[in-house]
């Protein structure tokens, strides 16, 4: 079955930039979208069609896609942005798949 | 603003029919634009997709539970179901219900989530 790796986990200093990437094959042809989860929470949508910002996200979210990476990026962390990402694409079949998830911990 | 609120049993026995339903507020299941569908979390793990429906009754299953799977609309309602028959400890999880936006090309995103139900699959 078709899968998207993420890494486990991504430190980063309050101020600092992190970086959250998704590899998967079908990447090139198919748009990503990102999710954010905070503990008890239901994910939350921070990016979509790559690097689209939905209203109410926070300009320092920001999404880029290169071949078959996607990469999340959190400009100027902040202490609220600590929480699981998750990335989500399609196969070639047209079955939703996420990501393997990426825990974010600001220092 | 669209919400999305689920119910159900929180316990189920194992062979039996998981049941959940999502209510929907601040909009209406026969929009033309709108799908519907579930996701699931099994503790501590990640997302996976369940299904999508659309509105006029069109669905679209994960391969890996559609011989298990149905999900319907009940438009008298303003609510839609999730029914996931003969089920395992593995089937245990937060169920969310969501709302996917679909454009022209296919592509689809998961945008409102329910708050999410945890369902235990045990005797």
């Amino acid at each position: 079955s078709y899968e998207l790796t993420q890494p486990p986990s991504v430190s980063v200093s309050p101020g600092q930039t992190a970086r959250i990437t998704c590899s998967g094959d079908a990447l090139p042809k198919q748009y990503a979208y990102w999710y954010q989860q905070k503990p008890g929470q239901a994910p939350v949508l921070v990016i979509y069609k790559d690097s689209e910002r939905p209203s109410g996200i926070p300009e320092r979210f920001s999404g880029s896609s290169s071949g078959t990476t996607v990469t999340l990026t959190i400009s100027g962390v902040q202490a609220e942005d600590e929480a699981d990402y998750y990335c989500q694409s399609a196969d070639s079949s047209g079955t939703f798949v996420f990501g393997t998830g990426t825990k974010v911990t600001v220092l | 603003q669209l919400q999305l609120q689920e119910s159900g049993p929180g316990l189920v026995k194992p062979s039996e029919t998981l049941s959940l339903t999502c209510a929907v507020s601040g909009g209406s299941v026969t929009s033309p634009s709108y799908y519907w569908g579930w996701i699931r979390q099994p503790p501590g793990k990640g997302l996976e997709w369940i299904g999508n429906i659309y509105y006029s009754g069109g669905t679209y299953y994960n391969p890996s539970l559609k011989s298990r799977l149905t999900i319907s609309v009940d438009t008298s309602k303003n609510q839609f179901s999730l029914k996931l028959n003969s089920v395992t400890a593995a089937d245990t999880a937060v169920y969310y219900c969501v709302r996917p936006a679909v454009d022209r090309s296919g592509s689809c995103w998961f945008d409102p989530w329910g708050q999410g139900t945890l369902v235990t699959v045990s005797s």
